[in-house]
């Protein structure tokens, strides 16, 4: 069974300019996430997805940060314009529905250096 | 509201011997508590995860986590540790009551030396 795919694996940019980020749930997971998560901490979430409908975005910073799942498969965040602050890692996770006992699986992540 | 500590920052450990990495965990109703581990450059890797029942649970790789509800811990253990094993480790929590958020301990790096 093939994992949850991400891309790009790394992206270094300047501070003020825009990046998109994408995730490829596993195949038949309804409930998709994306996780920041800074070095040295562990990953907090900033949005959730039940198939293309918003579960809870709390933690976005949305003057800043947009996502979106279209046809309740595929994900892409956005950050426009970026700050020195959002150097992370990006981490997006599927899982079968958004159960407490469904377990969350990660795919590689994205790595962000904004200069 | 939920909260996750692992108390350790760095867990050393020498090959051949018994590994614990703590976690106790804070929540209002019944928690569902899960263990995962990062390889550099790598996301998150599940090992286990308690719903219910048994209060030992086993996982992946030889790892197994205990379940104490009157100590509000989740200890990963194994019983006798790899270099291999030399990682971040994070443990997680979800109330199973008022939140589907999953938290996230800030996470304890393990270092097992040949």
């Amino acid at each position: 069974e093939a994992g949850v795919a991400q891309s790009p694996r790394y992206k270094i940019i300047e501070k003020r300019q825009s990046v998109a980020f994408w995730c490829n749930p596993i195949s038949g997971h309804a409930t998709l996430y994306w996780y920041q998560q800074i070095l040295g901490q562990g990953p907090k979430l900033l949005i959730q997805f039940q198939n293309n409908g918003v579960v809870d975005d709390s933690q976005l910073p949305k003057d800043r940060f947009s996502a979106e799942r279209l046809k309740g498969v595929d994900s892409t965040l956005k950050i426009q314009p970026a700050k020195l602050e959002d150097s992370a890692v990006y981490l997006c996770a599927s899982s079968l529905d958004q159960a407490g006992a469904d377990t969350q699986y990660f795919g590689p992540g994205t790595r962000l250096t904004v200069l | 509201a939920q909260s996750v500590a692992q108390p350790e920052d760095q867990v050393n450990v020498a090959e051949g011997n018994p590994l614990t990495v703590k976690c106790t965990y804070s929540v209002s109703g019944n928690p569902y508590l899960f263990w995962y581990v990062q390889y550099p450059n790598r996301g998150l890797q599940f090992l286990l995860k308690y719903i219910t029942g048994d209060n030992l649970v086993k996982g992946s790789y030889g790892f197994e986590a205990e379940f104490n509800k009157s100590q509000t811990s989740f200890h990963l253990k194994k019983p006798s540790a790899l270099v291999s094993d030399s990682a971040l480790y994070f443990c997680a929590v979800r109330d199973g009551v008022s939140s589907y958020k999953l938290i996230f301990g800030s996470g304890t790096r393990l270092l097992v030396r040949p």
